[in-house]
């Protein structure tokens, strides 16, 4: 099955910086890329997402880079802003297929300070 | 986008006692109901998934006995935790595949504690 693998853990920023998390996937017939971010005790709220037909996708301060080559993808934020700060989630799934369930990296704590 | 809705979105119950958790989606029809179990500071990760009308597929290592999932509706899917202990303690969330933009929502989660 699928296997998705997040990094880092755990991110400290400066308020304006940009944070950079990233994640690989091994199954090469996934083609679905959500990032969610999550507050504790929430539901994951979806913040952008790519599909493997395109490279980047952009949404004001949020991008995300896919590399279908070499199996990963990035979540860039530009312009780090204190309530930026959560568990940021990377999963993927085969869309299309019969099983089309969603695999989830172990997510990156991310503390923006002020 | 579609809304599923959860719940509850607490509940204390006993060592012993079984706990049913229900996920309804509101303005769509789910097929497919995905089932998650979140440890605290941990990843979400996928118990079981539900299709209307038939059996649930489990994931390797949960216990199909322990978590009975139904999904006898296109818009009601359920999880009974039974014969709940401590180590059942955890944060259980619902998903479904969103039609509106083909990605995936979810539940608000259920907070289990077993006392």
């Amino acid at each position: 099955g699928e296997n998705v693998e997040q990094h880092p853990s755990t991110l400290s920023v400066q308020e304006g910086d940009s944070a950079v998390i990233k994640c690989t996937y091994s199954d090469s017939a996934s083609n679905y890329f959500p990032w969610y971010k999550q507050e504790l005790g929430k539901r994951p709220q979806l913040i952008i997402d790519i599909r493997s037909n395109v490279g980047e996708k952009k949404d004001q301060r949020i991008a995300v880079t896919l590399n279908k080559t070499a199996k990963h993808f990035s979540l860039h934020i530009t312009e780090t802003q204190p309530e930026d700060s959560a568990v940021y989630f990377c999963a993927a799934s085969t869309q299309g297929s019969s099983n089309y369930k969603l695999t989830f990296g172990k997510g990156t704590l991310l503390t923006v300070n002020p | 986008g579609a809304v599923v809705s959860q719940h509850p979105s607490r509940v204390i119950c006993k060592s012993g006692t079984s706990v049913k958790i229900e996920c309804r989606s509101l303005d769509f029809q789910a097929t497919t109901m995905f089932w998650y179990r979140q440890f605290p500071k941990k990843s979400l990760m996928l118990m079981a998934t539900s299709n209307e009308g038939s059996k649930a597929t489990y994931e390797q290592g949960v216990e199909k006995d322990k978590f009975l999932i139904n999904h006898a509706s296109l818009t009601l899917s359920t999880l009974t935790v039974t014969s709940a202990h401590p180590e059942d303690s955890s944060f259980y969330i619902c998903s479904a595949p969103d039609p509106t933009n083909y990605g995936y929502t979810f539940g608000s989660g259920t907070r289990l504690t077993v006392v």
